[in-house]
């Protein structure tokens, strides 16, 4: 158990809606990072947040966004979903954005779109 | 832009056998991190071993090491004593602080073990 904790696990809906992911960060940990995992894309940085603002972007679409709050949670919200958002998608947290400091992973949430 | 490639879709290896599972990456950076990766069934993402650019000694974490070739911008992961549960997709990974510390993935190994 890394500490980080994702939730739903599963999550099936159809194309065009709206879906939020939710990421809790390990106890003391500021930084945290999406990642999406899909067949063809492979693993990809979404973003990033430090201590509530944004850090970092990478490949994340338009139609994604996401938030930190004060409480260090985080949201991905995915709409306008289509049949390619279909991925894994991971939270990770790490105690400040360093490369000295390990990135833990959540259990990842599964997003089926049909 | 900084890439991580891994030529070995996937290794087999016999249970108690060594393998060495390739990386290679390109960066214009000097300082830097690599890290392995483990995804087993379960899908859950297990740091396995991290180095530093600015560390020419080798990381070893138990029946792990790499071998860092700095020069040959090479990094790769041998598994000594092998066993049925090191079984799993290996992700090699790079960050750095000029790109916010994101990490950038290979495509993985996947790695079978034989008993």
């Amino acid at each position: 158990d890394s500490g980080v904790t994702q939730t739903p696990k599963h999550l099936i809906t159809a194309t065009g809606q709206r879906v939020t992911l939710r990421c809790s960060p390990r106890s003391g940990d500021l930084s945290v990072y999406w990642y999406q995992q899909s067949l063809d894309q492979g693993l990809q940085f979404l973003i990033q947040y430090y201590n509530g603002e944004e850090r970092a972007k990478g490949n994340i679409l338009e139609r994604f966004s996401a938030q930190q709050f004060p409480d260090l949670h985080s949201e991905l919200n995915l709409s306008s979903l289509e049949l390619g958002d279909s991925a894994l998608y991971f939270c990770a947290s790490s105690v400040t954005p360093s490369g000295e400091y390990e990135q833990y992973f959540g259990p990842g949430t599964r997003l089926t779109v049909t | 832009a900084q890439t991580v490639t891994q030529s070995q879709p996937e290794m087999s290896v016999q249970e108690a056998e060594t393998v060495t599972l390739s990386c290679t990456y390109d960066t214009s950076e000097s300082d830097y991190y690599l890290f392995w990766y483990k995804q087993p069934p379960s899908r859950q993402m297990i740091l396995v071993i991290r180095q530093e650019a600015y560390k020419q000694q080798n990381a070893t974490e138990n029946r792990f090491s790499v071998n860092f070739q700095k020069a040959a911008k090479s990094f790769s992961l041998k598994i000594s004593d092998s066993q049925l549960g090191d079984a799993a997709m290996y992700f090699c990974a790079y960050t750095t602080a000029e790109y916010g510390n994101k990490l950038v993935f290979g495509a993985g190994t996947i790695l079978r073990v034989k008993s």
